[in-house]
């Protein structure tokens, strides 16, 4: 079935140094969404991509859509201390959004 | 407008024994997701209600079951608790007018099977 592996399994830096996340997968997808869990509570969609090719903003995240749609990657810039927690990628199953596929996430460290 | 809130947050049950977790969407949203998470496998999609009707399903075995009512709220049940069901239970809701809807998760239910 449709995979999607995502790179560093973790991560420890110090607050104001950028982060880059990505996650690949053997099936291509037509979108991918990042979100973000803190402790205690459920995932947070942070950005959402629809096309290949396509770079999209949140503040100090920036996401792309790969050109091949077989991956996405995932930046962020200046960290601060509330940045930590578990970041995953997921793409939908189908074309159904009730039904996301789960990168095994990157859990971030912000000393500061 | 409140978020998706599911209940109880935590919960300790012993082995053979059953389970219902429960899990009330945004009001006005229609499809409610389920996915259990564990350190091991991550989050895993259960599955899917959409107007009371099932319209995705996992690969998890039959012990696992759901249901929609028709305000939407959603149950999923447990039977025959093993070790390993010991995970973050959670629950998303969505309008499910469009293809491109955002999920939103509730907190989850964490449940430890003794």
């Amino acid at each position: 079935g449709q995979q999607l592996n995502q790179s560093p399994q973790s991560m420890f830096i110090q607050e104001g140094e950028d982060v880059s996340m990505n996650c690949t997968s053997s099936s291509i997808f037509n979108t991918w969404l990042w979100y973000k869990q803190d402790p205690g509570e459920g995932p947070v969609l942070l950005i959402a991509l629809y096309k290949a090719g396509e770079l999209t903003s949140n503040g100090r995240l920036t996401a792309q859509f790969g050109i091949t749609r077989k991956d996405s990657f995932l930046n962020i810039s200046a960290s601060i201390p509330s940045d930590v927690g578990i970041y995953f990628c997921a793409g939908p199953r189908g074309t159904s959004y009730g039904k996301l596929t789960f990168g095994q996430g990157t859990i971030l460290t912000v000393h500061p | 407008k409140a978020g998706v809130t599911q209940t109880p947050r935590y919960l300790i049950k012993t082995r053979g024994q059953q389970v219902t977790l429960s899990c009330s969407p945004i009001s006005g949203h229609r499809s409610v997701s389920w996915y259990q998470q564990t350190p091991g496998q991550g989050l895993q999609f259960l599955f899917e209600y959409f107007s009371e009707t099932q319209r995705n399903k996992g690969n998890f075995p039959g012990r696992f079951s759901g249901r929609q009512f028709s305000n939407s709220r959603s149950e999923m049940n447990v039977s025959t608790l093993e070790l390993g069901d010991s995970a973050l239970y959670l629950c998303a809701s969505s309008l499910a007018q469009t293809e491109r809807e955002t999920q939103y998760f509730g907190p989850g239910t964490r449940l430890l099977v003794l």
